[in-house]
């Protein structure tokens, strides 16, 4: 299958810093990509979706302000997660699709981020 | 924050073992299913999709099953093994819209 990266693997930072967590699509372009959060023994949650070139769409109950998310490239997605807090801390997913063919293609996901905030 | 006594649905098999793992899924509408496994501590892994055109789709050791009568999919892995333990997801998705996750059954593989 394709391959999605992420990076950092793990951060920890200090409360009331910002923290950017990188995807890149590693072997095809990803015309959409998507941001999740998890929790422990929970599946995964949809924070936004964003294609290539434009603004993001966040689901209901994100601030958009706080979960900043840079789609510049087809291959390259950014999440900044802005003035982080104890309960920013969870596992965050980055994902991406490609379309082929006029049909969309499989969604293929990184390997996550751990973020602990202190 | 996690909630409170929140659980997943476990399957507990033994090595050698065939697994099905089942999963209701809610749009009728749906035209694309996948399923992931998800080990601890990293992201969801592909394992199979099958498109509503289908109701059976074989890959290696899987096989996915879906039955959009009654809108049910089913993941069978043969011969399972230790490394099978994960958590396994179903997703659905209609369109060019976003995936939609089921809640995610833990297989547990004994030796």
């Amino acid at each position: 299958g394709a391959v999605v990266s992420q990076h950092p693997s793990r951060v920890i930072c200090k409360s009331g810093t910002s923290v950017k967590i990188e995807c890149r699509s590693l072997d095809f372009q990803a015309t959409t990509m998507f941001w999740y959060r998890q929790f422990p023994k929970q599946s995964l949650m949809l924070m936004a979706t964003s294609n290539e070139g434009s603004k993001a769409t966040y689901e209901q109950g994100v601030e958009k302000d706080k979960f900043l998310i840079n789609h510049a490239s087809l291959t390259l997605s950014t999440l900044t997660v802005t003035s982080a807090h104890p309960e920013d801390s969870s596992f965050y997913i980055c994902s991406a699709r490609g379309v082929s063919g006029g049909v969309q293609e499989t969604q293929y996901f990184g390997p996550g981020t751990r973020l602990l905030v202190l | 924050g996690e909630s409170v006594g929140l659980h997943l649905p476990t399957l507990s098999v033994q090595e050698g073992d065939n697994s099905i793992i089942n999963c209701a899924y809610s749009n009728s509408a749906s035209d694309y299913f996948i399923w992931y496994k998800q080990e601890s501590g990293k992201g969801p892994q592909f394992i199979i999709d099958i498109r509503s055109n289908m109701d059976k789709r074989q890959g290696q050791r899987v096989t996915v099953l879906l039955n959009k009568t009654v809108k049910h999919l089913s993941l069978q892995i043969a011969a399972t093994q230790p490394g099978d333990s994960a958590v396994y997801f179903c997703a659905e998705i209609e369109g060019y819209s976003t995936l939609t996750f089921g809640k995610g059954t833990m297989l547990l593989v004994s030796p």
